[in-house]
């Protein structure tokens, strides 16, 4: 079993809708939980970081944890053409040990 | 704030010629860097952990002599691919924290940096 499994997509969603990004993870004393994009050909950038239970919201992104059902999740309201990436989810087990995803490509139409 | 760089972004070298990628941390103290290399259309492969005076602990199958890690300081860490072949050529990331903030977990990635080897 993978230590984080992120469905690889393509995710296709129209301009304007929201992008639901789904992440489970395999050790439940995992204690941070990370959401990076990459656009192709670069590297990856923090878009949000979620550490207790619940919802936590920037902007037009909002993370949601679940640490009994080992599950979070990324929506981005309002989806834009610019938003089209790589999205990687990261588990900090303690210390050093972060797992990551292989990523969830998501592509908004125009 | 959180800022790593890379350099150089892009190097292009010969077979069996050895280079050098320095990594740094702009604006806060790095107690921990890490390098992953990616090849194209694939995720992210962890190389090796570096802290701050310590060796840098390899994962597995990396080469700890043909991929040398130096961290000497706390903003400043170097990779070195020693007598680099064609399968090396591959997009070099690294990624910095400061292990010492309980409350600001995150690794913040360099921009990277693009090796081909000819």
């Amino acid at each position: 079993q993978k230590e984080v499994e992120q469905n690889s997509g393509p995710l296709s969603v129209p301009e304007g809708a929201i992008a639901s990004l789904n992440c489970t993870y395999s050790d439940r004393g995992s204690q941070s939980f990370f959401w990076y994009r990459q656009y192709s050909g670069k590297s990856p950038e923090l878009i949000m970081s979620i550490y207790s239970n619940g919802d936590k919201e920037d902007g037009r992104f909002t993370a949601q944890l679940n640490k009994a059902s080992q599950y979070v999740s990324l929506l981005i309201r309002d989806s834009q053409p610019s938003d089209s990436a790589t999205y990687l989810c990261a588990v900090n087990r303690a210390g050093n040990q972060f797992y990551f995803g292989t990523g969830t490509s998501l592509t908004v139409i125009p | 704030g959180a800022v790593v760089s890379q350099h150089p972004s892009r190097v292009i070298c010969k077979s069996g010629t050895s280079v050098k990628i320095e990594c740094r941390s702009l604006d806060f103290q790095a107690t921990t860097m890490f390098w992953y290399r990616q090849f194209p259309k694939q995720s992210l492969m962890l190389m090796a952990t570096s802290n701050e005076g310590s060796k840098a602990t390899y994962e597995q199958g990396v080469e700890k002599d043909k991929f040398l890690i130096n961290h000497a300081s706390l903003t400043l860490s170097t990779l070195t691919v020693t007598s680099a072949h064609p399968e090396d050529s591959s997009f070099y990331i690294c990624s910095a924290r400061d292990g010492r903030r309980s409350s600001y977990n995150e690794q913040f990635f360099g921009p990277g940096t693009r090796l081909t080897v000819l």
